[in-house]
């Protein structure tokens, strides 16, 4: 089955720096690629998605990559702030059956101000 | 904004006890999911219901579990005789098709704990 690993798990930044957050996967049959962010004591938010038909996305602040060759993809937040610090998880989900998400262990973002 | 809705937000049972968690998915949605988060782990996928019956499980979702969609809101998860690794949060999702989007809104969670 597919495998997604994530680094880093804990990612700490200076108020209105970047923060950038990878993602491997191992199955070449997943296609479909969302960033969800999880705040305390809430279930995981869609932030951006990114389908494997494009490289980039992107929404205000936040753009996602993907490079299918090396099967990585990434979340990039910039200018951030402290309303960013949460969990975020990348999943990869291959578009058959039901399509089921496979997570990625999770990076906890702490914006400090 | 529509959202998924579950309850409880907090089961505490005894080992062997059975569980049900239960969740209101999106109104129009179709397909219907449940992840489980062990404390400091990934959300796994447990199982996906689409028309009536399970579209796909996992190895973890075995025997214990099931899972109904008792009328046109709820959907449940049954777990008959809980284990103390069985302790996690158990999160609902749905997805208005499988196909344009795949786009899976996530319910707030239910923390089983197991004693």
């Amino acid at each position: 089955g597919e495998n997604v690993e994530q680094h880093p798990s804990t990612l700490s930044v200076q108020e209105g720096d970047s923060a950038v957050i990878k993602c491997t996967y191992s199955d070449s049959a997943s296609n479909y690629f969302p960033w969800y962010k999880q705040e305390l004591g809430k279930g995981p938010q869609l932030i951006i998605d990114i389908r494997s038909n494009v490289g980039e996305k992107k929404d205000q602040r936040i753009a996602v990559t993907l490079n299918k060759t090396a099967k990585h993809f990434s979340l990039h937040i910039t200018e951030t702030q402290p309303e960013d610090s949460a969990v975020y998880f990348c999943a990869a989900s291959m578009n058959t059956g039901a399509n089921n998400l496979f997570f990625g262990t999770g990076t906890r973002l702490t914006v400090i101000p | 904004e529509p959202e998924v809705t579950q309850t409880p937000s907090h089961q505490v049972t005894q080992m062997g006890q059975e569980v049900i968690l239960r969740c209101v998915p999106i109104s129009n949605h179709l397909y219907f999911y449940w992840y489980r988060q062990i404390l400091g782990q990934k959300v796994e996928f447990l199982v996906s219901f689409y028309n009536n019956e399970i579209s796909e499980k996992s190895e973890i979702f075995d025997d214990q579990f099931s899972v109904e969609r008792p009328d046109g809101s709820n959907f449940t998860l049954k777990i008959r005789s809980t284990k103390l690794e069985d302790s996690a949060m158990y999160f609902c999702a749905s997805s208005v098709s499988r196909g344009r989007h795949n786009e899976q809104f996530f319910g707030p969670g239910t923390r089983l704990t197991v004693l």
